[in-house]
């Protein structure tokens, strides 16, 4: 079945440190890759996105991800991390089969001071 | 407008009663998506629209759930005899397509539903 794997639910690091999310779909047609984050009490933002191009893609804030298309990942990392990166993030993919946005189960990150 | 609109943004229902919640997607998008997210759940698709047709119903999770599209514009999700697992945040988002042509799909603040 065509689903969207995250591989981390929770993750708890300190300031400073690097973040690498995982990410990976099921489909072997062309994708669109999104990493969304939804901060405490807010809605969902965009982060970055790959169509087509450059498989390094920077967002905001910092963050950036690559596709790989050999692995089907879209793994989301930041160097260096803030408390202000406490959120949950979650990682969708859209094809030309699939019409909806497919949703990972998300990663909640927790940032200590 | 500049956003995905929904409307209410809270609501509190007693069980059994119908509910409609209102998305109205940024100006020109075509395609329009409902989604659900539960309290420590993650996104759960609910129905996407293409114009006024929704080529994709499947996220439904029972027949007291419809979704509407009138004018290619606003979409109205109704809930009837509303159940306390309903209880979630109603998430509305649109873009200008639905095929893999590097549309971004934003997202409205969503509609908070408490059933009591």
């Amino acid at each position: 079945a065509q689903s969207v794997s995250q591989h981390n639910h929770h993750v708890i690091l300190s300031e400073a440190a690097s973040l690498e999310l995982g990410c990976n779909y099921s489909y072997g047609g062309t994708v669109n890759l999104f990493w969304y984050v939804q901060y405490p009490g807010q809605h969902l933002q965009l982060l970055l996105k790959y169509f087509s191009g450059d498989p390094l893609v920077k967002g905001i804030k910092g963050f950036e991800a690559e596709f790989i298309k050999s692995k089907f990942s879209f793994n989301l990392r930041k160097p260096s991390v803030q408390w202000s990166d406490t959120a949950e993030y979650f990682c969708a993919v859209k094809t030309d089969s699939w019409g909806k946005l497919q949703f990972g189960a998300g990663t909640q990150v927790v940032v200590t001071p | 407008g500049a956003g995905v609109s929904q409307s209410p943004s809270n609501k509190v229902t007693e069980k059994g009663k119908d509910v409609e919640l209102r998305c109205d997607p940024i100006s020109g998008h075509t395609a329009l998506y409902w989604y659900r997210q539960s309290l420590g759940q993650g996104l759960e698709f609910l129905i996407y629209f293409q114009g006024n047709s929704a080529p994709d119903k499947s996220g439904l999770p029972s027949d007291r759930f419809s979704a509407e599209r009138t004018g290619g514009s606003v979409s109205t999700l109704t809930i009837q005899r509303t159940q306390q697992e309903d209880s979630a945040v109603y998430l509305c988002a649109s873009s200008f397509g639905s095929g893999v042509s590097g549309n971004t799909i934003y997202f409205g603040e969503g509609s908070w539903l408490t059933v009591v």
